[in-house]
């Protein structure tokens, strides 16, 4: 148990559905990140929020939608996904944005079909 | 750019060797190298480390850092089938405000 938590754990979509993933966190960090990491590739930045305001749009296509409702929750929203989007998507927080010590969730498995 | 890389890729030794992984590093500003073990889903931290020679233990595990040289290793002494993982090294990019993660070492420790 890492103090973040990550439903559902796995999802299994369509290209045409309309999903979302949920990331808390119990540490009272203030700032959360959503990763994603496909087979053989490094972990890859795709949003990073800090005190709930967007900080970090690393260049993801607009079919990811993330929210920040405040500072211990965090959404990525999913519609009209591709089969390339198929990987685990990784929730991590921190205090420490300088330092770099993420706390990271057990991740959700979606799968595109 | 910014760019961690790790060595090697995949490792498979017998339980009881020891192993040492390889994370070398470039990125602007450097603040701290972090290591991660990722067993089946979510990383968990290992060490954070800021200054060079000062090595890090817990356990079985030690790494330390060469800011020179820009690397650092892991060192896991008499391996066990539960350090099976892979492991991943991590950056902060401070100008850019990301954390640069490095592909990962698989090590597969054999009984």
């Amino acid at each position: 148990e890492t103090g973040v938590t990550q439903t559902p754990r796995h999802l299994v979509m369509g290209m045409t559905n309309k999903k979302s993933l949920k990331c808390e966190q119990h540490l009272g960090h203030n700032a959360m990140y959503w990763y994603k990491q496909s087979a053989k590739k490094p972990l890859e930045l795709m949003f990073v929020y800090s005190l709930e305001e967007r900080v970090e749009n690393n260049s993801v296509p607009s079919r990811f939608s993330p929210e920040c409702p405040n500072s211990s929750h965090l959404f990525l929203h999913l519609h009209t996904l591709q089969p390339e989007d198929s990987a685990l998507y990784l929730c991590a927080s921190t205090n420490s944005r300088e330092a770099g010590e993420l706390f990271f969730g057990e991740g959700s498995r979606l799968t595109v079909l | 750019e910014d760019k961690v890389v790790q060595s090697p890729l995949s490792l498979v030794v017998h339980e009881g060797d020891t192993v040492t992984l390889n994370c070398s590093y470039e990125v602007t500003n450097f603040r701290s190298l972090l290591w991660y073990k990722q067993e089946k889903k979510a990383p968990t931290f290992l060490f954070m480390l800021t200054s060079s020679g000062i090595e890090k233990k817990s356990g079985r595990l030690s790494s330390i850092l060469d800011k020179k040289e820009l690397f650092s290793i892991l060192n896991i002494t008499a391996t066990q089938t539960g350090d099976s993982a892979v492991y991943l090294c991590a950056v902060p990019a401070i100008r850019d405000d990301k954390i640069i993660f490095g592909k990962g070492t698989r090590l597969h420790i054999l009984p």
